[in-house]
């Protein structure tokens, strides 16, 4: 079966230091991998994604993440985390020729000034 | 805005009304998407339309009941809901049927008394 965790409910990091928020999955097949963020009282909206090829995307505002298929881990990073990058971030999963896009429960970001 | 938009933005019902939610998506989208989102729990897929044909119901209570009536436009009717409903509803869209990104609306927050 398919399944996406993600393992923080929160994360808290100080403004101007280097953020990491968890992803693993499990799937058949290769798989689709998705990083969404939800600011508060909006809906999600599209970070960045991984189909195939190099194991490091870069997506929106400076986000980052590695695929990583022996760790079956998606892990989203940003070198240098802002305030505005509070936010309710969920990870998603896809296998190839699969049918539902499965989302985390997702991980709160608290930055601090 | 993400050129999903969902009305009303709020909306207080009793048990025994019948009310529903409304989504438009101005971007050429091909298939639309229901998603329930609760407190601490992962988002759950509702329903899965594609070129106006339901593709995916996810065993959810007849109380709910949806309507695509074309590629662009995407109803949730509700009738007779417990408080246990009570959630934010997300309405997406995506070019193409699950492997592409979706894009959201910003939700319906719905409470039942």
């Amino acid at each position: 079966a398919q399944s996406v965790a993600q393992p923080e409910d929160q994360v808290n990091v100080a403004e101007g230091n280097p953020l990491t928020v968890k992803c693993t999955y499990s799937v058949s097949g290769n798989p689709y991998l998705f990083w969404y963020v939800q600011y508060p009282n909006r809906g999600l909206q599209f970070l960045l994604k991984y189909i195939t090829g190099d194991n490091l995307v870069k997506g929106s505002y400076g986000f980052e993440a590695e695929f990583n298929k022996s760790q079956t881990s998606f892990h989203l990073k940003k070198p240098s985390a802002l305030v505005s990058d509070s936010a309710l971030y969920f990870c998603a999963v896809l296998n190839t020729g699969g049918f539902k896009t499965i989302f985390g429960a997702g991980t709160r970001l608290f930055v601090k000034a | 805005e993400t050129g999903v938009t969902q009305t009303p933005r709020h909306l207080v019902m009793g048990m025994t009304n019948k009310k529903s939610l409304k989504c438009e998506q101005h971007l050429g989208h091909n298939a639309m998407y229901w998603y329930k989102q609760s407190a601490k729990k992962p988002l759950e897929l509702m329903f899965v339309y594609s070129l106006e044909e339901r593709v995916e119901n996810n065993s959810v209570p007849s109380r709910f009941s949806p309507e695509c009536p074309n590629s662009s436009h995407l109803f949730l009717h509700l009738h007779t809901l417990q408080p246990e409903d009570s959630a934010l509803y997300l309405c997406a869209s995506s070019q193409e049927l699950f492997t592409d990104t979706q894009y959201f609306g910003p939700g319906t927050r719905l409470t039942v008394l």
